[in-house]
């Protein structure tokens, strides 16, 4: 079945450095693709998606290319902030599945000093 | 801007007692969703409802029920609370199914069974 693969953390960054977390799928088609955030104790908030290939999602400064070749929807940030502290998803919907949930990736811990 | 509302946002139970976990939207969603995120996982469905009156099975149904009697509340009731239910709880929605529309979350419901 449909599987997201995420790179392991915890991450540690100091401010502003750049940040990159891994995310490769294994999915038929064209999956809808996603990365989600969650600051603690709270939910989980989008944070970009990309729906089809070459797609790029962006959104207070991260972005992440949907990558077909390469079955990769990496997330990156050029010059990351304490506030960016979070455990941060990929996730994706199967493609020509209405109604589907979500699948996550296991979450990568990003954690940013000052 | 009440978007997803879980109550409670903490509960302890004993084996073998059942409670329900509410949860309500305010934007007129059709779809809603119930997952648990383990430690360290990503998050699993448990139930999904199409609209009121309709439910499906997720990934991890056992031991958990679902209603649909209303567009705005999707409860989770849990039966007979089992030391493998703990977990943090999340309701989702959405308003269609398509797969290019993203999920809200709701802040969650961190169960302890002991």
């Amino acid at each position: 079945g449909d599987s997201v693969t995420q790179m392991e953390g915890p991450v540690t960054l100091s401010e502003e450095a750049f940040l990159t977390i891994n995310c490769t799928y294994t999915a038929t088609g064209y999956p809808s693709l996603f990365w989600y955030v969650q600051y603690p104790g709270e939910g989980l908030q989008l944070l970009l998606k990309a729906t089809k290939a070459d797609d790029k999602g962006s959104n207070k400064g991260f972005e992440a290319t949907y990558r077909k070749e390469t079955t990769s929807f990496h997330l990156e940030k050029g010059s990351v902030q304490v506030s960016d502290s979070a455990v941060y998803f990929c996730a994706l919907t199967p493609a020509n599945q209405a109604g589907t949930a979500l699948i996550f990736g296991k979450g990568t811990t990003l954690s940013v000093s000052s | 801007n009440a978007g997803v509302t879980q109550t409670p946002k903490f509960r302890i139970l004993k084996i073998g007692q059942s409670m329900t976990l509410q949860c309500a939207q305010d934007m007129n969603h059709n779809y809603m969703y119930w997952y648990r995120q383990d430690p360290g996982m990503g998050l699993k469905l448990i139930y999904y409802s199409v609209g009121a009156g309709i439910t499906d099975k997720g990934e991890v149904p056992n031991g958990y029920n679902v209603s649909r009697s209303t567009t705005e509340d999707f409860p989770l009731r849990l039966e007979l609370a089992a030391p493998s239910q703990t977990s943090v709880y999340f309701c989702a929605s959405s308003k269609t199914g398509a797969g290019n529309q993203p999920q809200h979350f709701g802040d969650g419901t961190r169960l302890s069974i002991l």
